[in-house]
């Protein structure tokens, strides 16, 4: 199993549509958990941190399960801007390790 | 200051030069990354600086050269690159090396070998 398992997608949405992306993990002691978001040929910007249940910024909620070890991303009312690579990446709480990266979902929202 | 300042944004090299990339924060972080990315990939980590000292070497080859003059400064020393070197080199920089509270990523320097 991969440490961090996302659906590459692509995901095609209409503007104002609800989208989730689901992400797995395999490291029960992961602590840390983050949304990034990736613009064609830009570097990976931090969208949202994951440290308990979940968290919720305007239109994006973030959704943890450490039972089933999996992170979620909700965006509501989607907007052509939107339409990026979102990465989840998850931190193995070990001594000289760094984050780990999902291979990214991509999404595409269309007018 | 919240950002990592990378230079040069774009480079182009023959596979005989010797350049370098350069990366710079004043966040306090104690954590430094470089990571290459090619296109529809996701970061490939290639070097973790943790307290000015190398703690992780992802098997690089020897032609990728880092360095960390100081708590601010890393930079990715190139020799002799080939023409699949060409990628997007991401720096990086955290708080903790476990990346505890996620990382601050540079804007990158594309880099073209001919």
């Amino acid at each position: 199993r991969k440490e961090v398992e996302q659906d590459p997608g692509p995901f095609n949405v209409p503007e104002g549509a609800t989208v989730a992306f689901n992400c797995t993990y395999s490291n029960s002691a992961s602590q840390s958990f983050f949304w990034y978001r990736q613009d064609c040929r830009k570097e990976p910007k931090l969208l949202m941190s994951v440290y308990s249940s979940g968290n919720e910024d305007g239109r994006f909620t973030a959704q943890l399960n450490r039972a089933s070890q999996y992170i979620s991303l909700l965006i509501r009312d989607s907007k052509l801007s939107d339409s990026a690579t979102y990465l989840c990446v998850v931190n193995r709480n070990q001594a000289g390790t760094a984050l780990i990266f999902g291979k990214g979902t991509t999404l595409s929202v269309s007018s | 200051d919240t950002e990592v300042t990378q230079t040069p944004k774009h480079l182009v090299m023959g596979m005989t030069n010797k350049k370098s990339l350069k990366c710079e924060q004043h966040m306090g972080h104690r954590a430094m990354y470089w990571y290459k990315q090619k296109a529809k990939k996701p970061p490939e980590l290639m070097f973790v600086y943790s307290y000015e000292k190398l703690s992780i070497n992802e098997s690089v080859p020897s032609r990728f050269s880092p360095e960390c003059p100081n708590s601010s400064l890393l930079n990715l020393h190139l020799h002799a690159l080939q023409p699949e070197d060409s990628a997007l080199y991401l720096c990086a920089s955290s708080q903790d090396q476990g990346g505890y509270y996620g990382y601050t990523f540079g804007s990158g320097t594309r880099l073209t070998v001919v």
